[in-house]
């Protein structure tokens, strides 16, 4: 089965702590993305990854990190610089190119307390 | 950046009603334009997209949406709503680049 696989559903963190949400895609797809997704906000891209050992801030990224050292994976840390990280966190993944959609994990809903 | 604006947030209707939810983006240039549906517990899937060609298209689900460039519209229908169709809405726009940019969503609640 083809997707993008998200872990884990559930996670707390205390706070002052980093912790690091695990995307991996087996699409073979190039391109990868972060979003946040906070009621009433929509959907907000923290970081993409157009390709393997490269990419770019989204619009939110102040307080997050991200790696991309395998096409399959592209991990998220949620630093404890982040002042407001508690929120559901959604990876995508797509073919490069603007009219391609983009195919999306289940989440990870982060608590922290 | 772009904007995409969704001004229903939340809609009730009742089955076999229509459905029209809005979206204006404010990119000028060429764009491409999706409408994603979250049902409750699911994975945000795609219901249809454009990007060239015939400004109506359809979707799964006996959805259908219009791009209208002079209005900078994208908005999106279907004719009778079924209790299954309960879910959170997303537009979302891409200009050509690597981003996509979404709209805040509509929560439609379809009474059966």
């Amino acid at each position: 089965d083809g997707g993008i696989t998200q872990s884990p559903k559930y996670l707390f963190r205390k706070e002052g702590q980093n912790v690091t949400l695990s995307c991996e895609q087996n699409l073979n797809h190039d391109a990868m993305y972060w979003y946040r997704q906070d009621p009433g906000q929509g959907l907000r891209l923290i970081y993409y990854s157009q390709i393997v050992n490269d990419f770019q801030k989204g619009d939110i990224a102040e307080g997050y990190s991200v790696s991309r050292e395998k096409k399959e994976s592209f991990p998220l840390t949620v630093t404890s610089a982040q002042k407001n990280p508690t929120a559901f966190y959604l990876c995508a993944s797509s073919i490069p190119g603007g009219f391609n959609e983009q195919f999306f994990g289940p989440g990870t809903r982060l608590t922290v307390l | 950046a772009q904007s995409v604006s969704q001004h229903n947030h939340h809609v009730i209707l009742s089955e076999a009603a229509s459905l029209e939810l809005g979206c204006n983006y404010s990119y000028g240039g060429t764009v491409n334009l999706f409408w994603y549906v979250q049902y409750p517990g699911q994975h945000l899937q795609l219901l249809l997209k454009y990007f060239s060609g015939d400004p109506l298209v359809k979707g799964i689900k006996g959805f259908e949406a219009e791009f209208i460039k002079s209005k900078f519209s994208f908005n999106l229908r279907k004719p009778s709503v079924q209790w299954s169709d309960t879910a959170e809405y997303f537009c979302a726009v891409n200009d050509a680049g690597n981003q996509f940019y979404f709209g805040t969503g509509t929560s439609l609640t379809v009474i059966p």
